[in-house]
C-alpha cells in the first residue's frame, strides 16, 4: 500500500513567486495535516483537515499561506508570496484509518528553498 | 509558546548502553502521546505511543514512561544500536488527531 506522496521533492524558488506543494494521502484516511519542519521550532503544525474540511489553521502563518483539499485524494500548501523565511522541509500527514492507533502517517516532505 | 519541548538537542551514546529521551509538556489536559524518529531526507516514522491512563508502555528495545505529575516523559532505548542514530520527535494531543510536536533530540549511537 502506498504511503502519503509528496511533490515535488525539493523546490528552489525566488523571493517573491508563488509556491504550490502537493500531497495525496493515504487511501481511507480522513485526516490530513500539514507540518512545517525548521530548526528554531522543529515540526509546527499548520493546518488539519477532516473529511476534507479544513478544522484549525491557526498555525498558518499569515494570509500568504493558503492550504485546499478539494477531494479525499489530494490536498495543495500553497505560498504566495513567497519569501526567504518561508524556506523549510514541509511535510503532508494523514491519519484515522479504521482500526488504526491514532498515529499520523507521514510523507517524505518537499524541501523549499526560497532565494 | 512551546507547549511540548525537548530540552536536550543531541545526546551521544555508546553502543550497547542504554539512550534515554526527554520531553516535558505545559497542558495537563494532553491525554495521549507519541514518540517518532526520523533519519536524513525522510518522513517522521511513529515508534511507540502511550495513554496518560498508563505509565508505561514497552515495544522491544523501546520503552516509553510517562509521569503525569511531573508533565514528563521519557523513551528508553535498551541496548542502543547504530541504526538508532535520528532525530527523535515526541508529540502530545488532547483527545484529537491535533499532535503538538517538539523540537527533537538527535541521538548519534557510537559503534
Amino acid at each position: 500500500d502506498a504511503g502519503v506522496i509528496q511533490s515535488p521533492r525539493h523546490e528552489v524558488t525566488e523571493m517573491g513567486q508563488e509556491v504550490t506543494l502537493r500531497c495525496k494521502p493515504i487511501s481511507g484516511h480522513d485526516y490530513l495535516f500539514w507540518y512545517r519542519q525548521t530548526m528554531m521550532r522543529g515540526l509546527e503544525l499548520l493546518i488539519y483537515f477532516n473529511n476534507n474540511v479544513p478544522i484549525d489553521d491557526s498555525g498558518m502563518p499569515e494570509d500568504r499561506f493558503s492550504a485546499k483539499m478539494p477531494n479525499a485524494s489530494f490536498s495543495t500548501l500553497k505560498i504566495q508570496p513567497s519569501e526567504p523565511r518561508d524556506s523549510a522541509v514541509y511535510f503532508c500527514a494523514s491519519s484515522g484509518g479504521q482500526g488504526e492507533t491514532g498515529e499520523l502517517f507521514f510523507g517524505e516532505g518537499s524541501r523549499l528553498t526560497v532565494l | 509558546d512551546q507547549q511540548v519541548k525537548q530540552n536536550s538537542p543531541s545526546l551521544s551514546v555508546q553502543e550497547g548502553r542504554i539512550s534515554i529521551l526527554n520531553c516535558d509538556y505545559t497542558n495537563s489536559m494532553f491525554d495521549y502521546f507519541l514518540w517518532y524518529k526520523k533519519y536524513p531526507a525522510e518522513g517522521p516514522t511513529f515508534l511507540i505511543s502511550i495513554s496518560s491512563i498508563k505509565d508505561k508502555n514497552e515495544d522491544g528495545r523501546f520503552t516509553v514512561f510517562l509521569n503525569k505529575s511531573a508533565k514528563h516523559l521519557s523513551l528508553h532505548i535498551v541496548p542502543s544500536q547504530p541504526g538508532d542514530s535520528a532525530v527523535y520527535f515526541c508529540a502530545a494531543s488532547q483527545g484529537t488527531y491535533k499532535y503538538i510536536f517538539g523540537t527533537g533530540t538527535r541521538l548519534k549511537v557510537l559503534a
